[in-house]
């Protein structure tokens, strides 16, 4: 079984700052990950993901993650937020024969003026 | 490439109406997943095909939730009897058979039950 937890329903940073989205998973398989942006009344968009190969990631709009097995953590950042990074993030997990998606609940991120 | 279109984007029922809704997958994607999405959640998984077969049903899946995919192609999920705990998006997705977990969305079917 697998699932994913990711810490903070709500993330607000002003406009140039950090941005640290943070996702823990749990698979009885050598997972693959994922981060997916959403958009109001849109579909999910893959930021990036995550398939056994190099342990960090970079996608698109700037977005990087890093997988760290021994936290079993794949935490979304981006040096310098702006405007339109503002959406819902979700990190997912895929494991197992029909490579199913399993979502945590999603990150609501605000960037301020 | 089209990418994965879905059909109605919104729908408005009332209580114990039936409803449908349509997805037309990448062209040359056998998989195609459907999921479902309520306010402040994420995606849930309900059913996958492989082509034309269904090869999984999640337990959300109820008796009145029936999803079809004739020819492997097109796939169509229907509701019969809504409730007003089914109002929610509904997601469709599709991969291709080798790949590594990606799934292509589209934009989704918004379900309001009144």
């Amino acid at each position: 079984a697998q699932s994913v937890t990711q810490l903070g329903s709500h993330v607000s940073v002003s406009e140039g700052a950090l941005v640290l989205l943070r996702c823990n998973y749990s698979s009885s398989v050598p997972p693959y990950l994922f981060w997916y942006v959403q958009y109001p009344n849109q579909g999910l968009q893959l930021l990036l993901k995550y398939t056994s190969a190099a342990t960090l990631v970079k996608g698109i709009n700037g977005f990087e993650a890093e997988f760290k097995k021994s936290e079993t953590s794949f935490h979304l950042t981006k040096p310098s937020a702006h405007m339109s990074d503002a959406a819902e993030y979700f990190c997912a997990v895929s494991g197992g024969s029909n490579y199913k998606l399993t979502f945590g609940k999603g990150t609501l991120l605000t960037v301020n003026p | 490439d089209t990418g994965v279109s879905q059909d109605p984007r919104h729908k408005i029922t009332k209580r114990g109406q039936n409803v449908t809704f349509r997805c037309d997958p990448i062209s040359e994607h056998n998989r195609l997943y459907w999921y479902r999405q309520t306010l402040g959640q994420g995606p849930e998984f309900l059913t996958y095909f492989q082509n034309e077969a269904q090869l999984e049903k999640s337990r959300l899946l109820s008796d009145r939730f029936s999803a079809e995919r004739p020819k492997g192609s097109f796939s169509t999920l229907e509701i019969q009897r809504t409730e007003q705990g089914d109002s929610a998006m509904y997601l469709c997705a599709s991969s291709p058979t080798l790949n590594t977990g990606e799934l292509f969305f589209g934009e989704g079917s918004r379900l309001t039950v009144l």
